[in-house]
């Protein structure tokens, strides 16, 4: 079955990096773009970037765009979304999620991201 | 930026009554190919959100059939049957049909 496993959060201290892994099975990952979804504590989904199922398209919210940059390992099956210059708004429970053409088709369960001093 | 904006439910739904929930676009979704990418998603509590309906109308695998979207262009509900307890949780439409991709608001669904 279809798993997404995403590794690599945690506390942060505001204008740190930190860079979180999301390990997948179950499908053949060069078959597919992924994107990264977060949702802050009590909030809804924000859509913060996509890959293309070949790396070479990567698109970013405005939220983020020049701080944050997605990646893909498709050898090893992982997505990577690293985060520079931290803000405290940037708290939140990050997602990975499979684009089904196009649909949001799987989601992993979650890592907290807590930016703070 | 598209802005999706759903409805609230008035109240708790009671357990094998029927639900619908609203989402507008500010938009039209209808993509240049013709299709129109307006999804559904259900998040429940201490849960990722799980896809249930995609291009409008489509139940995604292992959906129930209570299940059912509908709409065009900027106007799209979906609708639960008979509702039942694994149902609560938070209802999210999102449209991937311009970019950026936007959910709305979520609406919570309470029995």
């Amino acid at each position: 079955q279809v798993q997404l496993v995403e590794s690599g959060g945690g506390v942060v201290q505001p204008g740190r990096s930190l860079r979180l892994s999301c390990v997948v099975s179950g499908f053949t990952l060069s078959n597919y773009g992924m994107h990264w979804v977060r949702q802050a504590p009590g909030k809804g989904l924000e859509w913060v970037a996509v890959i293309s199922s070949d790396g070479s398209e990567k698109y970013y919210a405005d939220s983020v765009k020049g701080r944050f940059s997605i990646s893909r390992d498709n050898s090893k099956n992982t997505v990577y979304l690293q985060m520079n210059s931290l803000r405290p708004e940037d708290t939140a429970v990050f997602y990975c999620v499979k684009d089904g053409n196009p649909k949001f088709d799987y989601w992993g369960q979650g890592i907290l991201v807590t930016v703070s001093s | 930026e598209i802005v999706m904006t759903q409805t609230s439910l008035s109240s708790p739904v009671a357990l094998g009554q029927p639900a619908s929930i609203s989402c507008r676009s500010s938009q039209n979704l209808v993509h240049s190919n013709g299709n129109t990418y307006l999804s559904w998603l259900h998040q429940r509590p201490g849960q990722p959100p799980r896809l249930l309906i995609y291009r409008i109308s489509n139940r995604f695998s292992g959906v129930p059939d209570r299940f059912s979207g509908s709409g065009a262009g900027t106007d799209f509900t979906l609708k639960i049957s008979r509702v039942e307890a694994e149902d609560v949780g938070v209802y999210y439409c999102m449209q991937a049909t311009h970019f950026p991709w936007t959910f709305g608001q979520g609406t919570k669904v309470e029995i």
